[in-house]
Parts: C-alpha cells; sequence; structure tokens
C-alpha cells in the first residue's frame, strides 16, 4: 500500500488570504501526482496532474508545485474565496503498471467571509 | 453530457444481504474503479478494472466483488461477508491511452452512493 500524507488535515482561513498545504508521498517509482477539489454533494473534480520534478501549475487563484526528488506537493491558494471551501484531495500514481492511485486524506478546507 | 453515473445515491440494507451500487460511464474509458471513504480515512481501493473482462483487487476487497461484462458498466456487490459495509462509495474511470510524454490522465469520479446498513 502506497502512503500518501496530506497536512493539515483541516484549516480555516479568513476570506482575502492565501494559504498553503502539503502532500507527501513515495519518492520512488514516481508516474503521476494529482490533485482534486471536492466540493460537498459533489463529485471530486480534476485541478491538477503532475509528471515531472519541478512541475508548476496555475488554475485562477490556485497553484501547485511538485518535488518529486524529495516526494512532495504544495498547492496554494491565493486569496481565499468562500467557493474555495471544500476538500482538497492529493493523489500518487507509481510506475508498478498497475494503474492505481494512492489517495491522501485531504485537506479540508473552510474560507470564512 | 459525458459522465459517470452511480446509483443508487442512498441505499439501506439489512444485515446478511447482499445488494449491487451501479457505476455506467459514457466516457469511452477503459479503466475503472471503485474506492470506499469512511470518516477520517482517505479513499480506499476496492477494486479496478483495466479492460473489459478483467479486474483486479485493491487494497480491501474482501467482501466485494464486481464484473465488467461491458466497457461501460462496472457494478460493485456488496456480499453478506463484508464486515463493516455502511461507507460511502465513489465509481471513477480513467482513460488508458497514454502519449509520451505520458499524461498521468485525469480519473472521472461519480457523485457516490451512501449505503447504510440497517
Amino acid at each position: 500500500i502506497l502512503n500518501v500524507e496530506q497536512s493539515p488535515q483541516s484549516l480555516h482561513v479568513q476570506e482575502g488570504d492565501s494559504t498553503n498545504f502539503t502532500c507527501s508521498f513515495p519518492s520512488s517509482n514516481f508516474y503521476a501526482l494529482h490533485w482534486y477539489r471536492w466540493e460537498t454533494a459533489k463529485s471530486p473534480e480534476a485541478l491538477f496532474v503532475m509528471t515531472l520534478n519541478g512541475d508548476e501549475k496555475k488554475k485562477g487563484r490556485i497553484s501547485a508545485t511538485l518535488n518529486t526528488k524529495e516526494g512532495y506537493s504544495y498547492l496554494y491558494i491565493k486569496g481565499s474565496q468562500p467557493e474555495d471551501s471544500a476538500t482538497y484531495l492529493c493523489a500518487f500514481m507509481d510506475w508498478s503498471g498497475n494503474n492505481r492511485l494512492a489517495f491522501g486524506k485531504g485537506n479540508q478546507v473552510v474560507v470564512i467571509p | 453530457d459525458g459522465g459517470i453515473t452511480q446509483s443508487p445515491k442512498y441505499l439501506f440494507r439489512k444485515e446478511g444481504q447482499n445488494v449491487t451500487l451501479s457505476c455506467e460511464q459514457n466516457l469511452n474509458h477503459d479503466a475503472m474503479y471503485w474506492y470506499r471513504q469512511d470518516p477520517g480515512q482517505g479513499l480506499r481501493l476496492i477494486y479496478y478494472s483495466q479492460i473489459v473482462n478483467d479486474f483486479q483487487k485493491g487494497d480491501i476487497a474482501e467482501g466485494y466483488s464486481v464484473s465488467r461484462e461491458k466497457k461501460e458498466s462496472f457494478p460493485l456487490t456488496v456480499t453478506s461477508a463484508q464486515k463493516n459495509p455502511t461507507a460511502f462509495y465513489l465509481c471513477a474511470s480513467r482513460s488508458e491511452g497514454q502519449n509520451f510524454p505520458h499524461s498521468g490522465n485525469t480519473i472521472y469520479f461519480g457523485e457516490g452512493s451512501w449505503l447504510t446498513v440497517v
């Protein structure tokens, strides 16, 4: 079983503030790292798929970085808005060839107006 | 619209009964997955299928069974052998097509099914 850790598990952010959280994953046999946003009563929605060390991706006010050598990815939210309230899931895939994603427990973000 | 449909959204089951959760996708994806989520836990893989008529056990397959007779359908049966079946179940699919450099293909999810054993 692949170990994927996300921290902090939950955080409250004041509207307008920026925040970030971490996903740690095995540094060997890296294939891909996924970030998903999961809003209550909806399906998880893909944010980023990152495959190369040093990758930086951006979607609006949300961005992510990837360090495959040390096994971590950061997700940043700039100028948080209430609609950013969600659980952010990180998922790791290795080169084992079985096409399985191992998920972390998620970072639950609540933006306070 | 293309997507993944799970049904039913809410299901109550008596102890000792089998129940089948439906998952249908019209995305023409080769791979399909079933995950389970419990409070305070991440998504845990139950079963997955990379192609029609083939499937593999995930990390928590005991007490579950699946079939993949059609590309678009991947039903999950929760059997009476599953000791703690009350949970949220999430179905997903992914395209197996790969181009170099690989895209790491995104997974698409259904909206989930809540199963409660009463």
